[in-house]
Order: C-alpha cells, then sequence, then structure tokens
C-alpha cells in the first residue's frame, strides 16, 4: 500500500501551526503511525491507530483520519519538533512508510 | 527499560553476505513481534520483514526487495533477533535497525535501537 506524505518539506517558525498529511492508496482504516526522526536518531512513534498519542509525548502533536486521508498536526512548533516526520501502514504486508516530510526553522 | 542494541554493521563487497544482530533487553522478548527497517542515509525508512511472537511459532514475512535474499530469525535464550544478509548490492547500503513492535492491536514500532550501518562497496 503506498503512502504519499506530503509536503516533502516545509520551512516554518516557532510557534507556527504545522499540518503534514499522508495519503494511503487504499482503505487503511486507522492502522497508521506517525514517527519523529531527529538527525542522527532513530525514530520514534508519536502517534499510533491514527489518532492515540504515545504517552510521553507532548500534547502539541496530535493525529487524525482513516480509511485513505491522516493528518499529523504539530499546534504550536518548538525548537525540539525539527526534525522529519513519517508516516507508516500496518494494514496489510507489506508494512510501508511514506517518504518523510522535512520540517526545517524558517 | 527497553533497549535494542544492533551490531555486526560494516564493509562488505558487492555479492557478500553478513548478518546483523539486536540484542534485546528489558521486556519479554519473546512476546513480541520484532521488525527491521533499513534507512539509507538523507532517505526514507524501508521495512525489511517481521518475525512474529513466540505463540507464531516465530514465523517471518518479507518486504519483495529482500525476499529469498534476507532471512530473520531469533534465538530466545539470548533475547536476540537477527538478519542474514546474502548477496548484497550497492543498493543494500544502508543504516539497519530493530524495532520492537506494540502488542496491544496496533502494529506501531514502539522502540527501535540505534541502527548499525550496512555499506556494500568494492
Amino acid at each position: 500500500i503506498q503512502l504519499t506524505q506530503s509536503p516533502s518539506s516545509l520551512s516554518a517558525s516557532v510557534g507556527d501551526r504545522v499540518t503534514i498529511t499522508c495519503r494511503a492508496g487504499q482503505d487503511i482504516s486507522s492502522f497508521l503511525a506517525w514517527y519523529q526522526q531527529r538527525p542522527g536518531n532513530a525514530p520514534k512513534v508519536l502517534i499510533y491507530a491514527a489518532s492515540t498519542l504515545q504517552s510521553g509525548v507532548p500534547s502539541r502533536f496530535s493525529g487524525s483520519g482513516s480509511g485513505t486521508d491522516f493528518t499529523l498536526t504539530i499546534s504550536s512548533l518548538q525548537p525540539e519538533d525539527f526534525a522529519t516526520y513519517h508516516c507508516q501502514q500496518f494494514k496489510s504486508y507489506p508494512v510501508t512508510f511514506g517518504q518523510g516530510t522535512k520540517v526545517e526553522i524558517k | 527499560e527497553v533497549q535494542l542494541v544492533e551490531s555486526g554493521g560494516g564493509l562488505v563487497r558487492p555479492g557478500g553476505s553478513l548478518r546483523l544482530s539486536c540484542a534485546a533487553s528489558g521486556f519479554s522478548f519473546s512476546d513480541h513481534y520484532m521488525d527491521w527497517v533499513r534507512q539509507v542515509p538523507g532517505k526514507g525508512l524501508e521495512w525489511l520483514g517481521r518475525s512474529r511472537d513466540k505463540a507464531h511459532h516465530y514465523s517471518t514475512e518479507y518486504a519483495a526487495s529482500v525476499q529469498g535474499r534476507f532471512t530473520i530469525s531469533r534465538d530466545a535464550s539470548k533475547d536476540s533477533l537477527y538478519l542474514q544478509m546474502n548477496i548484497l548490492t550497492t543498493e543494500d547500503t544502508a543504516v539497519y535497525h530493530c524495532a520492537r513492535v506494540r502488542t496491544s492491536g496496533s502494529y506501531d514500532l514502539d522502540f527501535w535501537g540505534q541502527g548499525t550501518l550496512v555499506t556494500v562497496s568494492s
């Protein structure tokens, strides 16, 4: 199942509201997760089951959607949020990832 | 504390083989599915395959890109996961991560190792 993230990159300022979308090539219900990856680090799960916030992740992160269209929102961008974000589907094999969205400082 | 530590990466010639290891600690290894994921530096994440838990006889799934060349296995007595990679090409150059699959009905990857770099070059 192909996942298409948009945009591929964006520039934003601290305090901005940021929205990243992930579109699946077919219905994946809510079998979607979002990961944050800082340079040099392994990915870290932020959101699973499309909208469930991982324990310990700040509440400024939220996820929504089901079926084919999903959104990751950062309500107020913080300096530590500048990173690459990946979506992942696990509705069926092979598990697939989106191509990533790099969030850069404006 | 959950920890996943990969090892075994390095430089290998095209056509060669390499076995990666992932040492797990801090959780019941046999009760979790485990995945291998790789990332070409500067590129996206690519899922390689999965080892299911003991209840599912450690059965495996693979991505088409590595099916028949890569093999995932476990040694439950050592809480270790392995990735045997054969017939390597330059396109297999990447950082290889092992990751734990969540058990609570979602199948996302809730813990990741830092990864080990594999470079395939002549």
